[in-house]
Formats: C-alpha cells, sequence, structure tokens
C-alpha cells in the first residue's frame, strides 16, 4: 500500500486534457514538493515534474503541475498516443524520514 | 550528458545477499545525491534509500535493517547490498541522481534481479 494515493488508471481521447491526483498528507505533499514521472512501456522512469509545478528542460509545456494542501494534479494537454504510459507522484515524507511515490496512474488512450 | 548503468548478478538465492552497483559517467559525483529504487514486477516504485556524495545516508524504514548504501568517487560508483533477501525483493532496480534528495532527475536503465533457489 503506497503513502500516497493514485487513480490506478485514467483514459481520455487524443487532443483532449486529461488530470491524474495525488493525495497525501500532511507529512508529505502538505510539507513538501511534489515531483512527478512518466515511465513509458518497458522504460525507466523520467522526470515530468519537480517542484510542484517546474518543467526540466525538454518536456513540453502540454505538461503542468500543481499543489493544493495534501493534494497535487498532473496535467496533459494536447493528448498524444505517446503519452500512453504509467505516471507515479513523489514526495519526501518527513514523519518516515524517506522518500515516497504514489502507486501509478496508468493513462490510456480511448 | 551524465549517465547511470546499474550491474550486477540477476539471480539471488533466498537468504543471500543483494550486490549492485551503479557507475556514473559524465559527470562528478560531487554534490548530489544518489539514490536507489526498485520496482517489482507490474507493481509501483519503491524507494530504497539514498547516499550524499560526502558520504550520508538515509534508508527506507521498512528494509532499514537490512540495507546498506555505500559510494566510491574514486570510481564514480556508489552502491546497494540488501541481504536476507527473499522473493519479495524480486524487481527492478533503478540508480538515481539528484540536486536533493527527494527529485530524481536522471535515472539508470534498471536491472532486474529475481530471488530463487
Amino acid at each position: 500500500q503506497s503513502v500516497l494515493t493514485q487513480p490506478p488508471s485514467v483514459s481520455a481521447a487524443p487532443g483532449q486534457r486529461v488530470t491524474i491526483s495525488c493525495s497525501g498528507s500532511s507529512s508529505n505533499i502538505g510539507n513538501n514538493y511534489v515531483s512527478w514521472y512518466q515511465q513509458l512501456p518497458g522504460t525507466a522512469p523520467k522526470l515530468l515534474i519537480y517542484d510542484n509545478n517546474k518543467r526540466p528542460s525538454g518536456i513540453p509545456d502540454r505538461f503542468s503541475g500543481s499543489k493544493s494542501g495534501t493534494s497535487a494534479t498532473l496535467g496533459i494537454t494536447g493528448l498524444q498516443t505517446g503519452d500512453e504510459a504509467d505516471y507515479y507522484c513523489g514526495t519526501w515524507d518527513g514523519s518516515l524520514s524517506a522518500g515516497v511515490f504514489g502507486g501509478g496512474t496508468k493513462l490510456t488512450g480511448l | 550528458q551524465v549517465q547511470l548503468q546499474e550491474s550486477g548478478p540477476g539471480l539471488v538465492k533466498p537468504s543471500e545477499t543483494l550486490s549492485l552497483t551503479c557507475t556514473v559517467s559524465g559527470a562528478s559525483m560531487n554534490n548530489y545525491y544518489w539514490t536507489w529504487i526498485r520496482q517489482p514486477p507490474g507493481k509501483g516504485l519503491e524507494w530504497i534509500g539514498y547516499i550524499y556524495y560526502s558520504g550520508s545516508t538515509n534508508y527506507n524504514p521498512s528494509l532499514k535493517s537490512r540495507v546498506t548504501i555505500s559510494v566510491d568517487t574514486s570510481k564514480n560508483q556508489f552502491s546497494l547490498e540488501l541481504n536476507s533477501v527473499t522473493a519479495a525483493d524480486t524487481a527492478m532496480y533503478y540508480c538515481a541522481r539528484g540536486g536533493r534528495r527527494d527529485v530524481y532527475i536522471r535515472w539508470g536503465q534498471g536491472t532486474l534481479v529475481t530471488v530463487s533457489s
């Protein structure tokens, strides 16, 4: 059972917008930055968003992040077939003194 | 461009010690956090622990009694040892680099370790 809670799956049609939620508590999301990772099939995870809403160089602005209280959200606009992947949120948990992840959300196209 | 490459045995017997090395190329290890993360087949990511380039460490409480992470900056490598393994430790093991302990900017391709007799 993961410390952070994500929906197991979401789906959307190409070109549409999709959001993925990540819920935690005051010991993790509530007091720390959130990152998001994309894992394409058969590959290692890749950093998409850090510090709640910042994009590393090379990540298109179709990807966005936000945080409110003890929850965070990843948004993807103009959905492409190449976006079909597993998405994970991650942060630091001060009570555990450890890194924590969500269980992952599988994004599929309609 | 920094690259990370995991290496080690792909098969470990139950009760024995899993040992992996991550070799870093294209950059110094200084001033970075070096993390191990694993992913059981078909499941999500689990944080194992990190070592700062200076040698300070932090481990997942659920694994702390069995884990040791070490670093050799002269070889540009850091290592993971997990003892008393069981089938539950079967996973893809990733090494990763971050400028902070909570963000994993660059990942290795991963190495699959199976625990079986």
